[in-house]
């Protein structure tokens, strides 16, 4: 079974709008962290946000927010008031284990599209 | 401050060749990651080093690849008789917290193309 299952190959939204990206993980441990990076067509990938599996609050970093919902296994990625930068390649990653120096399983990734 | 780089940038190869491909971490980070993203698909784990030693390498798809980090800085991947398959971006990664979030910060990879 997959570890990280993004669900949407691409989407698209217009400049100002708020968006998300889906997210579900598949993970026995009672402890991990979720990450998302974003990959712009320059080919570097670039954090965005964290949240780790025993955070009771929803993370927020500026215009990106994680929403969290520990029990469906999802962890959606939510962009608000997208830009024309916004548009770039998203993949959400989990770490898996006790917090630490540890690999992250990524999943395949979506295209999103800002639409002027 | 200088981030992760990795040399070179680009990389045409022939089929059966050996190649290097090179990563700076940023400097103090202990944790040093190798993936490989292929096209349309999201990074896969190759190996990680915490210092000089490979904690995990159970990513390395067989044996003819293989990496070192002799001094706990640089490291280097290095692939022996290549085949068309290897073909892929190889991304470099770098963390320093034990704890926390340990956010990795990517290197901009290297396109490897094996004719």
């Amino acid at each position: 079974a997959q570890k990280i299952t993004q669900t949407q190959p691409g989407m698209f939204v217009q400049e100002k709008e708020a968006v998300t990206l889906d997210c579900t993980y598949d993970t026995s441990d009672q402890s991990y962290g979720l990450f998302w990076y974003k990959q712009p067509s320059s080919g570097e990938m670039i954090f965005l946000i964290y949240q780790g599996s025993y955070d009771e609050q929803n993370a927020t970093e500026g215009r990106y927010s994680l929403n969290f919902q520990k029990a469906r296994k999802s962890a959606n990625l939510v962009i608000s008031a997208s830009q024309l930068g916004d548009s770039a390649m998203y993949f959400c990653a989990m770490r898996e284990g006790r917090p630490g120096n540890t690999p992250l399983v990524f999943g395949k990734g979506t295209r999103l599209s800002v639409i002027a | 401050g200088a981030g992760v780089s990795q040399t070179p940038s680009n990389k045409v190869t022939e089929k059966g060749k050996y190649v290097e491909l090179r990563c700076d971490p940023i400097s103090g980070h202990t944790a040093l990651y190798w993936y490989r993203q292929s096209l349309g698909q999201g990074p896969e784990f190759l190996i990680y080093f915490q210092g000089t030693g490979a904690a995990d390498d159970s990513g390395l798809p067989n044996d003819r690849f293989f990496a070192v980090r002799p001094e706990g800085s640089v490291s280097t991947l290095k692939i022996q008789r290549t085949e068309r398959g290897d073909s892929a971006v190889y991304l470099c990664a770098s963390s320093l917290r034990r704890t926390g979030n340990n956010e990795q910060f990517f290197g901009p990879g290297t396109r490897l193309t094996v004719l």
